[in-house]
C-alpha cells in the first residue's frame, strides 16, 4: 500500500499569513499518462470533506485561488497564500494512483 | 443540484449485518465511479471501496474484503454497501462520494454505523 505522510499535523496560523502543508508518498504517485495522482481535501468542523485540489495542481470548482497545489513524484505541498478564518479545518492529502486509495493522517489548521 | 444522501446506518451487534444506501440526483449517475469512505470517531479518513460505472470493476481495502460488498443500480441512481460480520473497528461515519475517477469529487453528508453489544 502507498503510505501518505503529512506534516505538520497541527498548524496554527495568523489570519492573513501564508500556510503550507507537506505530503509525502512512500512511492511515486505519477500516473503513466502524465499526471500526479495526488489530491487535497479539507474537512471543516461538522462538515463532510470537500475537494480542494485534484491531480496535483488543479483547483476544484469554487475553490479560491489562494489555494494552490504543487509537487511531483513523492513530494507535494498545499499552500494557502493568505489564511482566512473560514479555512479552519483538517486538511488531507490522498493518492488515487492505485487501490487501496490512501489518505494522509490529516493536518489540523487553526487560527491563532 | 447534485445530491448524495446516505441512509441505513445505526447500531448493530458485533457479527451482525447492515446495508447502507446512497441515493443520488442531479447528475448522470451511470457516468461516474462511486466510492465509500469512512471516518471512525475522532479519526481520519479511510477509503473503503470503489465501483466502476457499469458495476463490473470493484475494489476494496483489505480490512473489509470478503465482508463488505459494494453495488450500484444505475436505473435508480443509487449506490449500496452491504456489510456483514461487522466488528467494533467498523464503527464510523460512512460517506458515499462521486468520482469522476479514482478521486472522490463530491461527498454526501454521511451515515453513522455503530458496532457494539
Amino acid at each position: 500500500d502507498i503510505v501518505m505522510t503529512q506534516s505538520p499535523l497541527s498548524l496554527p496560523v495568523t489570519p492573513g499569513e501564508p500556510a503550507s502543508i507537506s505530503c509525502r508518498s512512500s512511492q511515486s504517485v505519477f500516473h503513466g499518462t502524465g499526471y500526479e495522482s495526488l489530491n487535497w481535501y479539507v474537512q471543516k468542523p461538522g462538515q463532510s470533506p470537500q475537494l480542494l485540489i485534484y491531480l496535483g495542481s488543479n483547483r476544484a470548482s469554487g475553490v479560491p485561488d489562494r489555494f494552490s497545489g504543487s509537487g511531483s513524484v513523492t513530494d507535494f505541498t498545499l499552500k494557502i497564500s493568505r489564511v482566512e478564518a473560514e479555512d479552519v479545518g483538517v486538511y488531507y492529502c490522498m493518492q488515487s494512483l492505485e487501490t487501496p486509495i490512501t489518505f494522509g493522517q490529516g493536518t489540523r489548521l487553526e487560527i491563532k | 443540484e447534485v445530491q448524495l444522501v446516505e441512509s441505513g446506518g445505526g447500531l448493530v451487534q458485533p457479527g451482525g449485518s447492515l446495508r447502507l444506501s446512497c441515493e443520488t440526483s442531479g447528475f448522470t449517475f451511470s457516468s461516474y465511479w462511486m466510492h465509500w469512505v469512512r471516518q471512525a470517531p475522532g479519526k481520519g479518513l479511510e477509503w473503503v471501496a470503489i465501483i466502476e460505472q457499469n458495476g463490473n470493476g470493484k475494489y476494496y481495502v483489505d480490512s473489509v474484503k470478503g465482508r463488505f460488498t459494494i453495488s450500484r443500480d444505475n436505473a435508480k441512481s443509487s449506490l449500496s454497501l452491504q456489510m456483514s460480520s461487522l466488528r467494533a473497528e467498523d464503527t464510523a461515519v460512512y460517506y458515499c462520494a462521486r468520482g469522476p475517477g479514482w478521486y472522490p469529487e463530491l461527498w454526501g453528508q454521511g451515515t453513522l454505523v455503530t458496532v457494539s453489544s
